[in-house]
């Protein structure tokens, strides 16, 4: 089993640009996270889906969207990229919203 | 908001050494408390989950401990050894599906 699968590993954009990071778990859990780590600050959740067909936003969610496609699977796009958003951003999963949380490799993203 | 924090930001200790990690929660009503461990580069892998309920839970050399009155916990690495270094996490949640997270402590042990 692979757990929790992100891609891309690094990224390089420049301001403006837009991609889409990508999440996928073989779990068999329902809720999935996206968060943010950034020096000094901490792990901060930008998005998260409770289960299949839902997403909240969390504590900084400014700038980004989210689409929870099918249950494996929840990905993270960043429509016009800023240098602010430069950070290391890592996807997650719990059987249910609050349990235990496992998290995947991380995706470290600069912006230019 | 739930503010959480770790102090120490860093610390060393000789191998061999038992060593207890703190994490200061402002919010005692807490669901539950989560301990993490992250190597340089790579992305957090858990260690122990304490309910509120709970007063304690243990996994091999680690103990994790839960006080929700004072807003604390604790986890303690017995016989601590050079492969124990990374930086710990602690991450609390209240109602809701959020956790918060703590800054965490880098810890070294010296051979």
């Amino acid at each position: 089993n692979a757990g929790v699968t992100q891609t891309p590993k690094f990224q390089v954009l420049k301001t403006g640009q837009s991609m889409t990071l990508q999440c996928a778990q073989d779990m068999n859990h329902n809720s999935m996270y996206w968060y943010r780590q950034d020096p000094g600050m901490g792990l901060r959740l930008i998005y998260y889906s409770a289960s299949e067909g839902t997403t909240d936003k969390g504590e900084v969610p400014n700038g980004y969207n989210v689409s929870r496609l099918n249950k494996r699977e929840f990905s993270l796009r960043l429509e016009s990229a800023a240098p602010s958003q430069t950070s290391v951003y890592f996807c997650a999963t719990s059987r249910r919203g609050g349990y235990e949380q496992f998290f995947g490799p991380g995706t470290r993203l600069t912006v230019l | 908001k739930q503010e959480v924090t770790q102090i120490p930001a860093a610390l060393s200790v000789p191998e061999g050494e038992n060593l207890v990690l703190n994490c200061s929660f402002t919010d005692s009503a807490i669901y539950n408390l989560q301990w993490f461990r992250q190597d340089p580069g790579k992305g957090l892998t858990s260690l122990l989950l304490i309910q509120s309920s709970q007063r304690e839970q243990t996994s091999g050399r680690l103990n994790a401990s839960l006080d929700k009155s004072s807003g604390r916990s604790t986890l303690y690495i017995a016989a601590s050894q050079p492969g124990d270094s990374a930086t710990y996490l602690c991450a609390a949640r209240n109602t809701g599906n959020q956790f918060y997270f703590g800054t965490g402590t880098s810890l070294t042990v010296i051979p």
